[in-house]
Order: C-alpha cells, then sequence, then structure tokens
C-alpha cells in the first residue's frame, strides 16, 4: 500500500535551517508529483511548492523562494524539504503529498517544525 | 492567486443530521476542487475530488457539487466519528490553495 513516512519532530533555533524527509513506499517515487503543504497552529493549509521526482525539477511558493529547497533522492524514493533562515512564523506541522493527478491522495503523516530562542 | 472562501467557519450539528459546507472560489476554476477531512492530529484525508467525486473508500454519506465559482460539500446522516475540521482545495492553478476551514461539532 502506498506509504509516505516523514522524518521526527524538529526543534530549532531562529536563524537556523530544517530538513525535513519524506519517504514513499508502495508505488514507484518518479510517477507521481509531491507538493509540500503547512499548517502552522491556528491557520489553514499553506502550499510551500512542488517537486517532481523524475527530473528534480521544482516550483516555489513565492512567499519561500529564495528560503526553500526541494530535493529528491529516487534510489531511496525520499523526498526532502529545506527551509532556510528559520524564523517564530515558521513553527508548523509539515506535510508532503502525492499528486495523484491532481488531487492529494496520500499524505505524510506531519513533521512538527517548532522554532523558539 | 486564487483565494477559497469556505463557510460557515464552525458548525454544530445533531447526530443524524444532513449538514453543507460551501466554498467560493476567486475566479471560474471549472471543477478542479477537492475536499478533506482532517480529524484532531492527523493529516488531512482525501473525500471528494472533481468536485462530486467520491475518493475510493470514502463512504457514500459524503457527497459534493458545484462548479465554476461555487461549491458545496454535504455530510448526511452524522455521525459522532464525522468530528472534524473540513476544508475545500482547488488545484486549478498552482499554488494549491485551501480554504479555512469548518469546525464541525456534534450538539
Amino acid at each position: 500500500q502506498v506509504q509516505l513516512v516523514q522524518s521526527g519532530a524538529e526543534v530549532k533555533q531562529p536563524g537556523a535551517s530544517v530538513k525535513v524527509s519524506c519517504k514513499a513506499s508502495g508505488y514507484t517515487l518518479s510517477s507521481y508529483y509531491l507538493h509540500w503543504v503547512r499548517q502552522a497552529p491556528g491557520h489553514a493549509l499553506e502550499w510551500m511548492g512542488i517537486i517532481n521526482p523524475r527530473g528534480g525539477t521544482t516550483t516555489y511558493a513565492q512567499k519561500f523562494q529564495g528560503r526553500v529547497i526541494m530535493t529528491r533522492d529516487t534510489s531511496t524514493s525520499t523526498v526532502y524539504m529545506e527551509l532556510n533562515s528559520l524564523r517564530s512564523e515558521d513553527t508548523a506541522i509539515y506535510y508532503c503529498v502525492r499528486d495523484g493527478r491532481r488531487k492529494g491522495d496520500y499524505w505524510g503523516q506531519g513533521t512538527l517544525v517548532s522554532v523558539s530562542p | 492567486d486564487i483565494q477559497l472562501t469556505q463557510s460557515p467557519p464552525s458548525l454544530s450539528a445533531s447526530v443524524g443530521d444532513r449538514v453543507t459546507i460551501t466554498c467560493q472560489a476567486s475566479q471560474d476554476i471549472l471543477k478542479y476542487l477537492n475536499w478533506y477531512q482532517q480529524k484532531p492530529g492527523k493529516a488531512p484525508n482525501l473525500l471528494i475530488y472533481d468536485a462530486s467525486n467520491l475518493e475510493t473508500g470514502v463512504p457514500s454519506k459524503f457527497s459534493g457539487s458545484g462548479s465554476g465559482t461555487d461549491f458545496t460539500l454535504t455530510i448526511s446522516n452524522l455521525q459522532p466519528e464525522d468530528i472534524a475540521t473540513y476544508f475545500c482545495q482547488q488545484y486549478d492553478n498552482i499554488p494549491w490553495t485551501f480554504g479555512q476551514g469548518t469546525n464541525l461539532e456534534i450538539k
């Protein structure tokens, strides 16, 4: 069965970077795009960007341009999202989401990133 | 970016009721709207795609309708396990955007 398993919770100081992983199983990673979406406490879901695991091409939300990097390792069926220059407003749960032909059909379990001095 | 206005923000209904949640897009998105259910501490779960198609494995008590700018999610025969937050999401264009969510409670 399809599964997206994310790395564990992180606690970071302001200005630091965080790298969250998302390991796919039950399907061929390169066959589906993957999105990253975050959910800050009390806020709506927020789209961060998309990666095509086949070629590694990415599109990022304008808000995160210059601060986010999405990569993939096809040998381990893993996608990564790195967010730099963290600030308190980046405290959120980060999800990887499979794009099942224009629908988010499978979600990772979420990774809590807490940013605090 | 396409804005989605979801209403109501919260909703309280009785067991057995039928409830409706609406989602309005800031521009025509044809049928490109999904609905998700999110229970506390869990990731969102896809209920409806392409505005009206039931995702595999989702009970038929959930239904969706609409096109263009106006969409609805209907939940029939409300049960305690339906307590959750419901989100709409458009995929006509990147970036994906989401509604603010509707918190559904049982009276």
